[in-house]
């Protein structure tokens, strides 16, 4: 069982449709991050939220960190093929020795030209 | 700065071979983590280093061992591998600081 779950696991959508992804948990997290990864590559940090309620934009992108901070939600606006790739949140979780991050299972979409 | 770096890209081996994932980075950053990502699925934590000499397991750690006798590199050993160890390993590291990771570009290993 994973920690933060995300949905859909897949999207598939013509370019110009808005969609939107969620990062859920029934834990609260000091923060959230969002990271996408292209094929054939590692994961690139989008943002990291932090405040309860807290929004954030990247052009296209808004980013909105849940005010319970259990989950989050990534919006995209008028997608373009550029935009394929997997959609993974991580939250840090804090032991003795340092802290580490656990992801979610990912989101993994395609925009089709 | 060239970042995070992993070698090799691609690696095939047998049922029962070992071999060495390297990973290495020039940031200086204390921390340092291996993570396994399994097709179409998110990162599993195998490995993790808050600075040399220290070593911790992840949440999948069987089949694997680490060390750090550096800041800069942090190898992870795979010994008698298994078909279950077929994946795509990425490491990372992260400044004290901050929670931000920056990942390698990975490894693909199938083992046959």
């Amino acid at each position: 069982t994973q920690l933060l779950e995300q949905s859909p696991q897949f999207l598939s959508i013509q370019e110009g449709e808005n969609l939107t992804v969620y990062c859920n948990s029934s834990s609260v997290f000091s923060s959230l991050q969002w990271y996408r990864q292209e094929p054939g590559e590692g994961p690139v940090l989008l943002v990291t939220v932090v405040t309860g309620g807290e929004v954030k934009k990247l052009k296209r992108l808004t980013f909105q960190f849940g005010d319970a901070r259990k989950d989050s939600s990534l919006h995209i606006t008028a997608a373009q093929p550029g935009d394929t790739g997997l959609y993974l949140c991580a939250g840090p979780l804090y032991n003795n020795a340092g802290n580490m991050l656990t992801f979610g299972g990912g989101t993994r979409l395609m925009v089709k030209p | 700065n060239a970042g995070v770096t992993q070698t090799p890209k691609f690696r095939i081996l047998k049922i029962g071979q070992s071999m060495t994932l390297q990973c290495t980075q020039d940031m200086n950053h204390n921390y340092m983590y291996w993570y396994r990502q399994d097709p179409g699925m998110g990162l599993k934590l195998i490995y993790y280093s808050v600075g040399a000499g220290i070593t911790d397991k992840g949440e999948v750690p069987n089949g694997y061992n680490v060390s750090r006798s550096t800041t800069e590199d942090f190898p992870l050993r795979l010994e008698l591998a298994a078909p279950s160890q077929t994946s795509v390993y990425f490491c990372a590291s992260r400044r004290q600081s901050t929670d931000t990771q920056y990942f390698g570009p990975g490894t693909r290993l199938t083992v046959l």
